[in-house]
């Protein structure tokens, strides 16, 4: 069965730096993978997806994610960090074989952002 | 288009009551899945439909039960109430039953007293 690893709880970055969140998946083919935010008390917004093709991939907010199939992450980058952006960053995989829709999430990382 | 909605937003129950928890997805999208989260397990996949047919399932007891309608609305019924089941439900459509995003609504959190 896959899984998505999230090593990092919780991240404090400073306003204005850049800022990189951790995800590694488990599974033998490739997967489906997707990077949602929620803030507090809200559902899941999706920042960005890989099905296919070109490994780096562009979300909104400025968010990009890199797919390395060698290293088994997709690791979700933003150049600089606003105030906004604290909130919680989920990592999500789904595949052919247990059902595309069931996707399977990582932990969680929450992002504080300082001043 | 109208995001996914989900009602109500919030609930209070006691142990060993049944609920029912609604979710009307975006339109023209024919899946739907439902997810639990909570600070312990996470997110966690409870089941999804498509064309009024459940095509995939968690690891939940059968007190989860769920259904989905000609219009594509789903619900999920959770019996016999325990604590546990204390935790936010999020509902998420696609347009297809392939690779596709899914759509998340806002949630109904329930609380077991």
């Amino acid at each position: 069965a896959q899984s998505v690893t999230q090593p990092d709880i919780h991240i404090t970055v400073s306003e204005g730096a850049s800022l990189e969140l951790r995800c590694n998946y488990s599974y033998g083919a490739t997967p489906y993978l997707f990077w949602y935010v929620q803030s507090p008390g809200q559902g899941l917004q999706l920042l960005l997806k890989y099905f296919s093709g070109d490994t780096l991939v562009q979300g909104i907010k400025g968010f990009e994610a890199e797919f390395k199939r060698s290293q088994s992450s997709f690791n979700l980058r933003k150049p600089s960090v606003h105030w906004s952006d604290a909130a919680e960053y989920f990592c999500a995989v789904g595949a052919r074989n247990t059902g595309f829709q069931k996707l399977v999430f990582g932990t969680g990382t929450r992002l504080l952002v300082s001043p | 288009k109208a995001g996914v909605t989900q009602t109500p937003r919030y609930l209070i129950k006691t142990r060993g009551q049944q609920v029912t928890l609604s979710c009307s997805p975006i339109s023209g999208h024919r899946s739907v899945s439902w997810y639990q989260q909570t600070p312990g397990q996470g997110l966690q996949f409870l089941f999804e439909y498509f064309s009024e047919t459940q095509r995939n399932k968690g690891n939940f007891p059968g007190r989860f039960s769920g259904r989905q309608f000609s219009n594509s609305r789903s619900e999920m019924n959770v019996s016999t109430l325990e604590l546990g089941d204390s935790a936010l439900y999020l509902c998420a459509s696609s347009h297809e039953g392939g690779p596709d995003t899914q759509y998340f609504g806002p949630g109904t959190r329930l609380t077991v007293l």
